[in-house]
């Protein structure tokens, strides 16, 4: 069965303190890895897709890399309005989406 | 573009009625799935639409049911309710392209 575990489940930062996000995964004949962010009360808004090994993949202050197990989202001078909930899903086989729990991200000014 | 559309956004039910949740996918996308989510489970797949053929299911019980329209908008009916269906329902919508998908704003529903 495939899984996807995040850590950590909350993180609070300070304005411009960078930091990295984790994904943990297993899963029967990866397709695809993909990060998403959720804010309150809306629909999780899609970031990412990676396919293989040693992609990366970049967009403002955020980059997500992957390898055979994990995949990071590393977050460079993180602004307020980065606070949101990040979601991890993969897809394999099967071809469902299966997602993580995700990182509640705060960024205090 | 305009995006996924879901209505209603807020719905309360009683235990044991049904429930008829509709979603408008992005001009254009053809594929559209379904989602809970709720803070113990997470968001968990519940079927995939593509073509008006449901292509994938995930593991809810049969009174978790879909369909798709012509025009690529899909409903999603929940029978018999139980106060463990309160939940977001999300739906996403997607071109084919394996995991791309865009979701909605969900609809909010509470089972008392």
């Amino acid at each position: 069965e495939d899984q996807v575990t995040q850590s950590p489940e909350a993180l609070r930062l300070q304005e411009g303190e960078s930091s990295s996000l984790n994904c943990s995964y297993t899963v029967s004949g990866l397709r695809g890895l993909f990060w998403y962010r959720q804010d309150p009360g809306k629909g999780p808004e899609f970031l990412f897709t990676l396919y293989s090994a040693g992609e990366e993949k970049e967009k403002e202050r955020l980059k997500a890399t992957l390898t055979k197990k994990e995949s990071f989202l590393h977050i460079t001078a993180p602004k307020p309005e980065d606070s949101a909930t990040y979601l991890c899903a993969v897809m394999g086989g099967a071809q469902k989406l299966v997602f993580g729990q995700g990182t509640r991200l705060t960024i205090n000014p | 573009k305009a995006g996924v559309t879901q209505t209603p956004r807020y719905l309360i039910k009683t235990r044991g009625q049904q429930v008829t949740l509709s979603c408008s996918p992005i001009s254009g996308h053809r594929s559209v799935s379904w989602y809970q989510q709720t803070p113990g489970q997470g968001l968990q797949f519940l079927f995939e639409y593509f073509s008006e053929t449901q292509r994938n299911k995930g593991n809810f019980p049969g009174r978790f049911s879909g369909r798709q329209f012509s025009n690529s908008r899909s409903e999603m009916n929940v029978s018999t309710l139980e106060l463990g269906d309160s939940a977001l329902y999300l739906c996403a919508s997607g071109q084919g392209t394996i995991g791309e998908q865009y979701f909605g704003p969900g609809t909010r529903l509470t089972v008392t």
